[in-house]
């Protein structure tokens, strides 16, 4: 089954700075990665995703890239704000079927005022 | 238009306690799926169903059972709670579930059990 590695677990920068956050994968056939924002005490939503037909995808101040041949694909968040701070997940397909998705172990990011 | 719905929000079960977990979603999704989250750890598939009358196991599925006998419902079932199944457990659905079907997500239940 699939393996996600996601970095780092936590994650401080400054307000109005970038953030980046990491994951790797291991299924070459995986095609479909989303990102998952969870506030604390709430439910994970779904923030952006990307298909493997496309290198980049961007919606405001966030963005995914995929590097299908290095197998990893990233979270970009620029000009953070201090509703920014939450825990994000990666995911990738768990497999063939219907194996819903393995997450990564999720990135704490913080906003610093 | 409730989306996904999971009750009770909070439980506190004694070792060897039974109970169910409740999800609802009135989406019409076919597919539907239970996850625990626990600290560290990201989320584990636990079960899964493609539709009415139609259940899998995921990654976690030792200790629990699961039925689909209505679109709409998706209970989880455990028989004899154990300590190691304190965690948050979250419900999802989406249309289907082919690569790139958006996951819905419930608002959890957290576990604790003593």
């Amino acid at each position: 089954g699939e393996n996600v590695e996601q970095h780092p677990s936590t994650l401080s920068v400054q307000e109005g700075d970038s953030a980046v956050i990491k994951c790797t994968y291991s299924d070459s056939a995986s095609n479909y990665f989303p990102w998952y924002k969870q506030e604390l005490g709430k439910r994970p939503q779904l923030i952006i995703d990307i298909r493997s037909n496309v290198g980049e995808k961007k919606d405001q101040r966030i963005a995914v890239t995929l590097n299908k041949t290095a197998k990893h694909f990233s979270l970009h968040i620029t000009e953070t704000q201090p509703e920014d701070s939450a825990v994000y997940f990666c995911a990738a397909p768990s497999g063939g079927g219907a194996d819903g998705l393995t997450f990564g172990k999720g990135t704490h990011l913080i906003i610093q005022p | 238009n409730a989306g996904v719905t999971q009750t009770p929000k909070f439980q506190v079960l004694k070792t060897g306690q039974s109970m169910t977990l409740q999800c609802a979603q009135d989406m019409n999704h076919e597919y539907m799926s239970w996850y625990r989250q626990d600290p560290g750890m990201g989320l584990r598939l636990i079960h899964y169903s493609v539709g009415a009358g139609i259940t899998d196991q995921g990654e976690v599925p030792n200790g629990y059972n699961v039925s689909r006998s209505t679109t709409e419902d998706f209970p989880l079932r455990l028989l004899s709670a154990a300590p190691s199944q304190t965690s948050v457990y979250f419900c999802a659905s989406s249309y289907g579930w082919g690569e790139g079907e958006t996951q819905y997500f419930g608002p959890g239940t957290r576990l604790l059990v003593l």
